[in-house]
């Protein structure tokens, strides 16, 4: 089955810095790749997503790069803020109704003033 | 609100014993997906269904059990409790082919 690699676990990065969060996957049939936010005491929120067809994709602050052929993907927040401190899952999954999402092991994000 | 309702919030029960936790996918969502978090770990895959039917099982326990109705809504029951199974359970629903999962807040189940 798939199996997804993430790191770093911990990040603290200052106020206004960048932070960049990879993660590898084995199955090259994997086609979805979602990046989740999860909040102390919250479910998991989708922040962005990106399918293999393309290789980037930006939203304000938040971007996402996947590479097919290394089989890795990378999310980056920029400019960041108190509040995007927290912990980040990636995960991958093949699409089709009998789906599922496989996860990384997370990242826990601190940003420092 | 993400549009998946899970209910109880909270739950502590004694070893041995069984409970149902509920799951209301958002309005149109045919699958509904269901993990397990243990303290300070990932989301463990536990199972799938779609329009009523199991789809796909990840490393569930003989002791766990889910289904979903007509209605849509799901069931996860877990059975002979332990202490390990103590964690935080998520229900996620989805639409269409594969993309946009949308996560529940949880049920935080304790077992003393």
């Amino acid at each position: 089955g798939e199996n997804v690699e993430q790191h770093p676990s911990t990040l603290s990065v200052q106020e206004g810095d960048s932070a960049v969060i990879k993660c590898t996957y084995s199955d090259s049939a994997s086609n979805y790749f979602p990046w989740y936010k999860q909040e102390l005491g919250k479910g998991p929120q989708l922040i962005i997503d990106i399918r293999s067809n393309v290789g980037e994709k930006k939203d304000q602050r938040i971007a996402v790069t996947l590479n097919k052929t290394a089989k890795h993907f990378s999310l980056h927040i920029t400019e960041t803020q108190p509040e995007d401190s927290a912990v980040y899952f990636c995960a991958a999954s093949i699409t089709g109704t009998a789906s599922k999402l496989t996860f990384g092991t997370g990242t826990r994000l601190q940003v420092t003033l | 609100d993400s549009g998946v309702t899970q209910t109880p919030k909270h739950l502590i029960t004694a070893t041995g014993q069984r409970v149902t936790l509920r799951c209301s996918p958002r309005s149109g969502d045919l699958s509904v997906y269901w993990y397990q978090q243990s303290l300070d770990q990932g989301l463990q895959f536990l199972i799938q269904y779609y329009n009523g039917e199991e789809r796909a099982k990840g490393n569930i326990l003989e002791r766990f059990s889910a289904q979903q109705f007509p209605d849509l809504h799901s069931e996860l029951n877990l059975s002979s409790l332990e202490l390990g199974d103590s964690a935080l359970y998520f229900c996620a629903s989805r639409g269409g082919q594969g993309y946009g999962y949308t996560f529940g807040s949880g049920t935080r189940l304790t077992v003393v």
